[in-house]
């Protein structure tokens, strides 16, 4: 079975912090996924990594998938207010389950001002 | 461009009572649709999917159903509510790899 995990679940930080979070698999994934939701809307895409150790920035944010393709990171430098909000991860299901996707639980942040 | 809709926004119903949420999708043809849950705070649990009219694949046996009339069209069903059913309701289509998201009905069984 396909899962992924995210950590931490909860982080609160001060506005200018840098921070990282974890999305991690015992599976190899073709590609993963990272999306922001804020409060009471749709979950929003981010970002695609595809290829084992790709490298991907988005103004300050930074996201890595692992060589192996079974984790990614996103790294958030100077944190700002804007960035609160649920991050999740996600990835395509295998073979029979292709049309699937597996989402990982989201790790909550607030930036506080 | 491609617009996913989704209403009602917000939904209070009694226990009981039959539900209905439509979601509808513009710019695209012959779309993977979705249907997921999400407790406040959490992740998402995907209840059901489409790849096709009529084809729909479910992921949570419960008092729930879904179906797909029209290409672009899926419908999440319910009879009989229950107060586990209260949630904030999404609906999505797929291209290639990645999601794109309704704004959510924000559902609460009283």
């Amino acid at each position: 079975t396909q899962l992924l995990e995210q950590s931490p679940q909860f982080l609160s930080i001060q506005e200018g912090e840098n921070l990282t979070v974890y999305c991690n698999s015992s599976s190899v994934f073709s590609s993963l996924q990272w999306y922001r939701q804020e409060p009471g809307e749709g979950p929003v895409l981010l970002v695609t990594v595809v290829t084992g150790g790709e490298v991907k920035k988005l103004k300050r944010l930074t996201f890595q998938f692992g060589d192996a393709r079974k984790d990614s990171s996103l790294h958030i430098t100077a944190a700002q207010p804007g960035d609160t909000g649920l991050y999740l991860c996600a990835g395509p299901g295998i073979k029979t389950s292709y049309d699937k996707v597996i989402f990982g639980p989201g790790t909550s942040l607030s930036v506080i001002p | 461009s491609q617009t996913i809709h989704q209403w009602p926004a917000t939904l209070v119903q009694p226990v009981g009572s039959p539900l209905s949420l439509e979601c509808t999708v513009e710019g695209t043809s012959n779309p993977n649709l979705y249907w997921y849950r999400q407790a406040a705070g959490r992740g998402l649990q995907l209840l059901f999917y489409s790849v096709g009219i009529g084809q729909i694949s479910s992921e949570v046996p419960q008092n729930l159903s879904a179906s797909r009339p029209q290409d672009r069209q899926f419908i999440l069903s319910s009879k009989k509510l229950l107060l586990s059913d209260s949630g904030f309701y999404l609906c999505a289509w797929r291209l290639s790899y990645e999601q794109y998201f309704g704004p959510g009905t924000r559902l609460t069984v009283t």
